[in-house]
């Protein structure tokens, strides 16, 4: 599989900014994923990058550097709603997804 | 309504006891997969589908078997559980393989083992 590293946790503050890293190794990158998970639901999908660059939808971003496996996640002006786990999955050439364990934000008032 | 469903959503069984957890789609969806859920471990794919009678191993195949004998059905056997297997199940779809990351998921099956 792909060793895929994100943080574990992060807490900010309603309204402001937060960025979460993903880095991963890879052979056969064939696409980045972020998932918003909330305590007890399944995952959603949020964003998708192949190629290098930012893809914004509304208050979410997400970037992608293949040269440098790397991928951020930026949540703008956040809101209590937030408060989930973000996931990061790498797809590779034969279409299997893997997952990183998550990053845990936590967002106060 | 677009879903993926997924029975029994809570199960305890003991060590053994073959069991099977369903899982349906009615999207239409060729790309079906399998992911168990474990603190700290996050997600991880057991098996995974492309389309019907195509099945190959995730990261974590071991104790486990699928099959795909209709585009919407993706069941995931365990055929003698044991209690590592004591895990949150996610059964989830997408359109088409190189639609792979764009999942939908069902809403889990909490599976324990005794």
């Amino acid at each position: 599989g792909q060793n895929i590293d994100q943080p574990t946790e992060m807490t900010a503050t309603e309204g402001a900014i937060v960025q979460i890293n993903c880095t991963y190794q890879t052979s056969g990158f064939n696409g980045l994923f972020w998932y918003q998970q909330h305590a007890g639901e399944a995952p959603t999908f949020l964003s998708y990058n192949v190629l290098d660059g930012l893809e914004e939808k509304g208050r979410f971003s997400s970037f992608l550097s293949r040269s440098k496996g790397y991928s951020y996640l930026l949540l703008k002006e956040l809101q209590m709603k937030d408060s989930a786990s973000y996931l990061c999955a790498v797809r590779d050439e034969d279409y299997k997804l893997s997952f990183g364990a998550g990053t845990t934000v936590t967002v106060r008032a | 309504e677009a879903q993926v469903t997924q029975n029994p959503r809570y199960l305890i069984t003991v060590t053994g006891k073959k069991l099977t957890v369903t899982c349906s789609q009615n999207m239409n969806h060729e790309y079906m997969s399998w992911y168990r859920q474990d603190p700290g471990l996050g997600l991880r794919q057991i098996y995974y589908s492309m389309n019907v009678e195509v099945t190959d191993k995730g990261d974590v195949p071991e104790g486990y078997k699928v099959s795909r004998k209709e585009k919407r059905n993706f069941p995931l056997i365990l055929e003698s559980p044991s209690p590592n297997q004591t895990s949150l199940y996610f059964c989830a779809s997408s359109l088409a393989p190189d639609r792979a990351g764009e999942l939908f998921f069902g809403e889990g099956s909490r599976l324990t083992v005794l």
